[in-house]
């Protein structure tokens, strides 16, 4: 079935420091998501991605989608404490199920002051 | 708040109880879902819904019983569980537009079993 493998599994920096989580997919994808979960909290989504090559913006956060539709990256530029969580990525997960999702593994982010 | 409401959010239960967790959601979906997040391990996916019919069920134990009645909630009854069962349980809902869904989580209930 289809995989989406995510590196690196933790990520520990600075305050200030720059910080980027990769996701790889055995498949093609329609597209991904990004989700992120605060520590004690819940996966809230953050963006799609759905065009080749795509790169989308959200102030501190640069998403970018491979060419070839089965890659994608999350970087944010300077951390602050409130990035720290655990950043999912996520594909359509196939199968006869509608909306179902295939979730990596997650990358938890601890950022030191 | 995301639409998807979960209660309790704390459980305490025996090997021996029985009890249920119950996941309800004011968004119009009709795809639920539940899911397990032990501390050591990513998001399992246990049970989908769409249009109040189960559609997958991932190899979880029979001692885990989903229960859908509307599109609108989603119970997950508990009984004779094991101490390993202890983690974090997610419902979350999602359009189920075909391909492009974005799922909206609860809170969550965080079950010990003692």
């Amino acid at each position: 079935g289809q995989q989406v493998m995510q590196i690196p599994q933790y990520q520990h920096v600075q305050e200030g420091e720059d910080f980027t989580t990769y996701c790889n997919s055995s498949t093609t994808l329609s597209n991904i998501q990004w989700y992120k979960q605060r520590p004690g909290g819940h996966p809230v989504f953050l963006i799609q991605l759905v065009k080749s090559g795509e790169v989308k913006k959200q102030k501190r956060l640069t998403f970018q989608f491979g060419e070839a539709k089965k890659n994608s990256s999350l970087h944010i530029t300077a951390t602050q404490t409130t990035d720290v969580g655990t950043y999912f990525c996520a594909g359509p997960g196939g199968g006869t199920s509608y909306g179902k999702l295939t979730f990596g593994q997650g990358t938890i982010l601890t950022v030191h002051p | 708040e995301t639409g998807v409401t979960q209660t309790p959010r704390h459980l305490v239960m025996g090997m021996t109880n029985k009890k249920s967790l119950k996941c309800e959601q004011h968004l119009g979906h009709n795809a639920m879902y539940w899911y397990k997040q032990s501390a050591k391990k990513p998001l399992e996916l246990m049970f989908v819904y769409n249009f109040k019919e189960q559609t997958e069920n991932n190899s979880v134990p029979s001692r885990f019983s989903p229960e859908c009645p509307n599109s609108s909630h989603l119970f997950l009854h508990l009984h004779t569980l094991q101490p390993e069962d202890s983690a974090l349980y997610l419902c979350a809902s999602s359009l189920a537009s075909g391909g492009f869904d974005i799922q909206y989580f609860g809170a969550g209930t965080r079950l010990s079993v003692l």
